[in-house]
C-alpha cells in the first residue's frame, strides 16, 4: 500500500524557517517524481514544486516561493523534503507531498502537515 | 486568482448529474492534459481523472472527463449524498512552466 506521511509542520513567526519531510513506503520511491502542494486555510490547492525521481532531470517551483524554498530528495532514505526559508504570513497552509504517476498527474497524497506563520 | 476556472458550486439532488466546467487557455488547458480532483471535508485531495478522460482503478464509472479546446469538463451522474466535497481540475501550464489548479468547486447534493 503507498504511504506518504508528511512531517515538520508547526508555528514559526514570520521570516523564520521550517523543513517538511515526507517519508514515502509502499513503492519503488526512486522511480518517482515527487511534489509538495499547499492549501491556505478555507482555499483552494496551489503547486508549490517538483522534482524529478534522480533530482537530476527537473526542479520546478512556483513564482510565489521561488528563492526561498528549495526541494530535495533521499531516494536511499525513501524520503521528499522542502526547506522553506524567509516564511511569510502568506505561507500559512497545510502543505501536501504528492507522487506523480507521470508529469502533473498526482496519484496519490500524503494527509498533509499544518505550516502557520504568525507575522 | 486562478489560471483555470471553475464555477464555486454546484448542487443537484441524489441521482441526479452535475457537470463541473474547468476553463483556461491554449498554454494550459488547449496543449495539456487536464486532471480531475476530489477532496473530502477534512482530508487529502485524492485523483479521479486523468489524461482528460481516463480514471483510475477504484474510481467508478459514474464520474466521467471531457475536454474541448480550452475547456474541460467533469461529469457525475448518479449523484450520491458521498460526494459531497470539493473538486478541482488541474494542468499544465507552458508559458507559466508551472502546474496550475482551478479555484475549485464545492459539489452539494440537495
Amino acid at each position: 500500500e503507498v504511504q506518504l506521511v508528511e512531517s515538520g509542520g508547526g508555528l514559526v513567526k514570520s521570516g523564520g524557517s521550517l523543513r517538511l519531510s515526507c517519508a514515502a513506503s509502499g513503492f519503488f520511491f526512486s522511480s518517482y517524481s515527487m511534489n509538495w502542494v499547499r492549501q491556505a486555510p478555507g482555499k483552494g490547492l496551489e503547486w508549490v514544486s517538483s522534482i524529478s525521481s534522480s533530482s537530476t532531470n527537473f526542479i520546478h517551483y512556483a513564482d510565489s516561493v521561488k528563492g526561498r524554498f528549495t526541494i530535495s530528495r533521499d531516494n536511499a532514505k525513501n524520503s521528499l523534503y522542502l526547506q522553506m526559508n524567509s516564511l511569510r504570513a502568506d505561507d500559512t497552509a497545510v502543505y501536501y507531498c504528492a507522487r506523480s504517476r507521470y508529469g502533473d498527474v498526482f496519484d496519490y497524497w500524503g494527509q498533509g502537515t499544518l505550516v502557520t506563520v504568525s507575522s | 486568482q486562478s489560471v483555470l476556472t471553475q464555477p464555486p458550486s454546484v448542487s443537484a439532488a441524489p441521482g441526479q448529474r452535475v457537470a463541473i466546467s474547468c476553463s483556461g487557455s491554449s498554454s494550459n488547458i488547449g496543449s495539456n492534459y487536464v486532471s480531475w480532483y476530489h477532496q473530502l471535508p477534512g482530508t487529502a485531495p485524492k485523483l479521479l481523472i486523468f489524461e482528460d478522460n481516463k480514471r483510475p482503478s477504484g474510481i467508478p464509472d459514474r464520474f466521467s472527463g471531457s475536454k474541448s479546446g480550452t475547456s474541460a469538463t467533469l461529469g457525475i451522474i448518479g449523484l450520491q449524498t458521498g460526494d459531497e466535497a470539493d473538486y478541482y481540475c488541474g494542468t499544465w501550464d507552458t508559458n507559466l512552466n508551472a502546474v496550475v489548479f482551478g479555484g475549485g468547486t464545492t459539489v452539494t447534493v440537495l
